[in-house]
């Protein structure tokens, strides 16, 4: 069964503070890697694919990045409007499975 | 270009009642997916649909089904509702296979159940 392990759980951040978010994956065939941002009642939206080790993908302060164990959301210089929960995914078998999130809080 | 639109946003029930929600993918897209997102156990997949066919179905009980329709839109139907059936329930379209291309997730429909 896939398994996709994100840490750490929670991060705060100052504002300009950079990091990163850690995604391990285990699965049989790996059919791309997805990174989606969540705001509070509402819906994943969609921000990077990843289908190849070594890819990288950027978008504003956003960069991802994929291995054949695990992928990494690097934040520079976080803003405030930062702040939401970041999931990754890997998909398979017409189906995407999640992590269980990291939730970023970036402080003025 | 209209995003994944589901309805209702917001949905009270008693327990061993039975509900239908709603996804009207984006235009063009022909694969639906539904999730169900609750804190404890996060994102969990309940199934996929492609032109009119389950493809996939995750490890949920039979109380929990669908259905897509020749226009893409889709409907998801628990019955027998049970207190833990409260969540939030995700629906995302794609243009054919969710892991070959972008998914997009409508906004969610809050049941919650008493």
């Amino acid at each position: 069964e896939d398994q996709v392990t994100q840490s750490p759980e929670a991060l705060r951040l100052q504002e300009g503070e950079s990091s990163s978010l850690n995604c391990s994956y285990t699965v049989s065939g790996l059919r791309g890697l997805f990174w989606y941002r969540q705001d509070p009642g509402k819906g994943p939206e969609f921000l990077f694919t990843l289908y190849s080790a070594g890819e990288e993908k950027e978008k504003e302060r956003l960069k991802a990045t994929l291995t054949k164990k695990e992928s990494f959301l690097h934040i520079t210089a976080p803003k405030p409007e930062d702040s939401a929960t970041y999931l990754c995914a890997v998909g398979s078998d017409y189906k995407l499975s999640f992590g269980a999130g990291t939730t970023v809080t970036v402080r003025a | 270009k209209a995003g994944v639109t589901q309805t209702p946003r917001y949905l009270i029930k008693t327990r061993g009642q039975q509900v239908t929600l709603s996804c009207s993918p984006i235009s063009g897209h022909r694969s639906v997916s539904w999730y169900q997102q609750t804190p404890g156990q996060g994102l969990q997949f309940l199934f996929e649909y492609f032109s009119e066919t389950q493809r996939n179905k995750g490890n949920f009980p039979g109380r929990f089904s669908g259905r897509q329709f020749s226009n893409s839109r889709s409907e998801m139907n628990v019955s027998t509702l049970e207190l833990g059936d409260s969540a939030l329930y995700l629906c995302a379209s794609s243009l054919d296979i969710p892991v070959n291309t972008e998914a997009f997730f409508g906004q969610g429909t809050r049941l919650t159940v008493v």
